[in-house]
């Protein structure tokens, strides 16, 4: 079975260009997690769906970064405009449910470098 | 938000077993202890998880204080592929995951 896949799996642009990162979670799962790894901050949650409507984003640090979950099996995370602090892995992660017992899922990461 | 706190650190030799340690003194009733593992340049994957009593897989153990306030990870044989970054999660009913700065593992043979 295919896992959570996530395209590109890297990403070298310059500041001020836009960036979208995109996932596929595995087919059945309803909740779809997006999180953003640094050596500074570590991992850490920007927003989270389930059955493709935004729940949580509290984690989401600014305007410039927004997350559409069109249908069930497709999710994006934009940034407009980048800016070097936004240089991180992302990950994309599923669960087939929402509720503390449910294990995620998560896909390999895009690697963001913004010059 | 509930936090955990784990070592930054651990090693251990083949093929001995490994205990992780993680205090999480404000879980509230509802959260779930989750474990992670992340080998270099790949996502985090599961390992284990529970609400209350131990729990074991083929991957490993997973104990838990009666007051749940701690658990602790344990590989029972580690082997040179167990070398990561271990991560102990509180999940609250959401399912939202909060990411600690995880242990470190090194196995040496």
């Amino acid at each position: 079975d295919a896992g959570v896949i996530q395209s590109p799996r890297h990403e070298v642009t310059e500041m001020g260009q836009e960036v979208t990162l995109r996932c596929k979670p595995i087919s059945g799962h309803n909740s779809l997690f997006w999180y953003r790894q640094t050596m500074m901050r570590g991992l850490e949650l920007l927003i989270y769906f389930n059955n493709n409507v935004p729940i949580d984003d509290s984690g989401m640090p600014e305007d410039r970064f927004s997350a559409k979950m069109p249908n069930a099996s497709f999710s994006t995370l934009k940034i407009q405009p980048s800016e070097p602090r936004d240089s991180a892995v992302y990950f994309c992660a599923s669960s087939s449910g929402q509720g503390a017992g449910y294990e995620q899922f998560f896909g390999p990461g895009t690697r963001l470098t913004v010059l | 938000d509930a936090k955990t706190t784990q070592p930054n650190s651990m090693e251990s030799n083949e093929e001995e077993p490994v205990h992780l340690p993680c205090n999480h003194s404000t879980i509230s009733g509802t959260d779930y202890i989750h474990w992670y593992r992340q080998l270099p340049s790949q996502g985090p994957e599961y390992v284990i998880h529970g609400l209350t009593s131990n729990v074991n897989n083929r991957m490993a153990s997973l104990a838990i204080a009666e007051d749940r306030k701690s658990s602790t990870l344990i590989l029972h044989r580690a082997t040179l592929r167990d070398a990561a970054v271990y991560y102990c999660i509180l999940a609250d009913s959401w399912g939202k995951f909060q990411f600690g700065a995880g242990t470190q593992v090194v196995v040496t043979p």
